[in-house]
């Protein structure tokens, strides 16, 4: 089955650092732009991050010089590394693949990230 | 950056209605703008891409049409189902912006 897990989430202090994963089954993640977008409670979609296949990476000015997004080949996996996180980046985070036309066409189920003290 | 706009922001509507959302960009961006449909606790569902191509699987009710900078999405005969919130996206230049959301409730 083709499909995104997301794991990792869950309760973190402000400036503490969190990765999250999202697996891939059924397609190769080396094979495809991969990103990740968030959903602040309350709020829209927000696109945070970029991989492209070559490897070089785009994020959102949010988030730019805190997160990191990779991938791990071998593993089929895409991460989000996150830190010195702040309350704002409070939010459920998903992975989602990039088809043609840039469009996010397999979304991941999300996980939640709490930034509180 | 380019900015994405959608109206109305909320839209009451029943059971069979016809709906439309419209979405417009900051600037032109071809045919590079997308729909999708959200549910609490889900993940986002795509539905048209490129504009006007509905996704495999997507209900015919729903279509796009647009391009440039003016989109707009609908809905015939909408179902149970169909109540959501809806975002555009446009993936013309990073950052990938999404419009702000059209929440489609009961009437």
């Amino acid at each position: 089955e083709v499909q995104l897990v997301v794991s990792g989430g869950g309760l973190i202090q402000p400036e503490g650092s969190l990765r999250l994963s999202c697996a891939a089954s059924g397609f190769s993640v080396s094979d495809n732009d991969m990103n990740w977008v968030r959903q602040a409670p309350g709020k829209g979609l927000e696109w945070v991050s970029f991989i492209y296949t070559g490897g070089s990476t785009n994020d959102a000015d949010s988030v730019k010089g805190r997160f990191t997004i990779s991938r791990d080949d071998s593993k089929n996996t895409l991460y989000l590394q996150m830190n010195s996180l702040r309350h704002e980046d409070t939010a459920v985070y998903y992975c989602a693949r990039m088809a043609m036309f840039g469009v996010l066409d397999l979304w991941g189920q999300g996980a939640l990230v709490t930034v509180s003290s | 950056d380019i900015q994405m706009t959608q109206s109305p922001s909320n839209l009451s509507a029943s059971v069979g209605d016809r709906v439309s959302i419209t979405c417009r960009a900051s600037q032109i961006i071809s045919k590079y703008l997308h729909w999708y449909q959200h549910k609490p606790g889900k993940a986002p569902k795509l539905l048209v891409y490129a504009a006007s191509t509905l996704q495999s699987g997507v209900p015919s009710r729903f279509s796009g049409s647009g391009s440039g900078a003016d989109f707009t999405l609908t809905i015939n005969s909408l179902q149970p189902e169909d109540f959501a919130t809806y975002y555009c996206q446009q993936s013309y230049s990073t950052p990938f912006t999404f419009g702000p959301g059209t929440k489609v409730d009961i009437k």
